[in-house]
């Protein structure tokens, strides 16, 4: 079974702060994917990536920034923090094509 | 990617199959089905894709009209711990080298009851 891990499921922290998210996969999936889901709407693409190094801005990538320096890890910045980006985050990973994408159990970031 | 349309809840009472379905009549030849559930609180769970056959595995089966523009999930003997939302989605496979996000929609609440 492919298994998606994220550092933390709740996690608490304060406007501008720097806050690191961590995801790890390990299926060798070349595709990693960070979303976040808020309340009536629904799942947004923060960023992606599909190779180690290589990353692409999603549809809501303001605030955020990515690293992905290993193939298992892709890691969400937020480089400083504010209360909007109070949110569930969920870090997916795929293979090739027309696999699924396969979602980690998320992090509920609070920010006060 | 096509969208999709799918009832906002359902009813199932434990034991019984619960057959959820969803309409994307705009659906492109190569553009797969894919269906989703998200426990309260709980990341997104894969369950089944297909592209125009019927697919079936260890949760669930996935049935696909011959148009392809809808297709039903059954899980054939709903529990308790099937109750979530459901989502259906459609969604090109991405090349090598590109990626593509998944779209989820409102779905379906799908109660199970004793």
């Amino acid at each position: 079974d492919v298994k998606v891990t994220q550092s933390s499921r709740y996690l608490v922290k304060r406007t501008g702060e720097k806050v690191f998210l961590e995801c790890v996969q390990d299926m060798d999936h070349e595709n990693m994917f960070w979303y976040r889901q808020d309340p009536g709407l629904g799942l947004r693409l923060i960023y992606f990536s599909y190779d180690v190094k290589m990353k692409e801005k999603g549809d809501i990538p303001e605030g955020y920034s990515v690293s992905r320096e290993k193939k298992e890890r892709f890691s969400l910045i937020l480089e400083s923090a504010s209360t909007n980006q109070t949110s569930m985050y969920l870090c997916a990973s795929q293979g090739q094509g027309y696999q699924p994408q396969h979602f980690g159990d998320g992090t509920r970031l609070s920010i006060l | 990617d096509a969208k999709t349309t799918q009832p906002t809840s359902m009813d199932c009472a434990e034991g019984r199959a619960a057959n959820l379905p969803c309409n994307h009549s705009t659906i492109s030849g190569n553009e797969y089905v894919y269906w989703y559930r998200q426990i309260h609180s709980q990341g997104p769970q894969y369950i089944i894709h297909g592209l125009k056959n019927n697919e079936t595995n260890e949760m669930a089966s996935l049935i696909i009209t011959e148009d392809r523009k809808s297709s039903t999930l059954i899980l054939p003997h709903a529990t308790l711990r099937d109750t979530a939302v459901y989502y259906c989605i459609v969604r090109v496979a991405g090349l090598a080298g590109t990626a593509s996000k998944l779209t989820f929609g409102t779905g379906t609440r799908l109660q199970v009851t004793l």
